[in-house]
């Protein structure tokens, strides 16, 4: 079943501990991203990546890192997690960039205090 | 960043009943897409719409690509239990690299 896999789907942590969101995709699409959705401000792209060592900043990437070593794997890095990154995130990708259709994660609940 | 409006918030409608939804942008997009995410689970790609004054269906499903490329619309007609969710709209970069999503359309059917 083609699908992306994010884990863990829930997280409790403290700030400043360090944390690690994976995503992986068994489509072999080329371009992943990672979003975050907050009450009244709908999702807001972090980072995305084009292929395999290509990375780029989305909207709102402060406070977050992400590596792409594989093809089917993009983390996101909190490497010191504040209370204003408690958020659902999602990781998504796509095969085609041009017809924009973006397959999700089921999202990672993350609560930091 | 860019900021996509979407009205209204939420929308409490009657079972049948149709309804209708739309997004502006203070910036030109290429490309419109329409999103439906169901509870507890991820967003979902309802309709694309990739030229200016396209006209697209999608079974109960139409929307519009704006003629300034500026804003786009959503109507669902004779609404059914099944299409309560939140409903996103997303501007495409023309690079296609960044996606720019409104904040959300609540829908409620009540039976």
């Amino acid at each position: 079943e083609a699908q992306v896999t994010q884990n863990p789907r829930y997280l409790i942590t403290v700030t400043g501990k360090k944390l690690t969101v994976t995503c992986s995709q068994n489509m072999n699409h080329e371009y992943m991203s990672w979003y975050r959705q907050d009450p009244g401000l709908g999702l807001r792209q972090i980072y995305y990546s084009m292929n395999v060592e290509v990375t780029d900043k989305g909207d709102v990437p402060e406070g977050y890192k992400v590596s792409r070593k594989e093809k089917r794997n993009f983390p996101l890095i909190l490497e010191s997690p504040s209370p204003n990154q408690t958020s659902l995130y999602f990781c998504a990708s796509s095969a085609d960039r041009v017809t924009g259709e973006l397959f999700f994660g089921e999202g990672s609940r993350l609560t930091v205090l | 960043g860019q900021q996509l409006n979407q009205s209204p918030q939420s929308m409490f409608i009657q079972e049948g009943e149709d309804v209708s939804m739309n997004c502006t942008s203070s910036s030109i997009f290429n490309t419109w897409l329409w999103y439906k995410q169901d509870p507890g689970e991820g967003p979902v790609l309802l309709i694309a719409l990739y030229k200016a004054g396209e006209l697209t269906s999608n079974g109960r499903l139409t929307a519009q690509f704006g003629i300034t490329r500026k804003d786009s619309f959503l109507n669902i007609s004779a609404s059914i239990p099944s299409d309560v969710g939140i409903y996103f709209c997303a501007g495409q970069s023309n690079t296609g690299n960044q996606f720019y999503f409104g904040t959300g359309t609540s829908l409620t059917v009540i039976p």
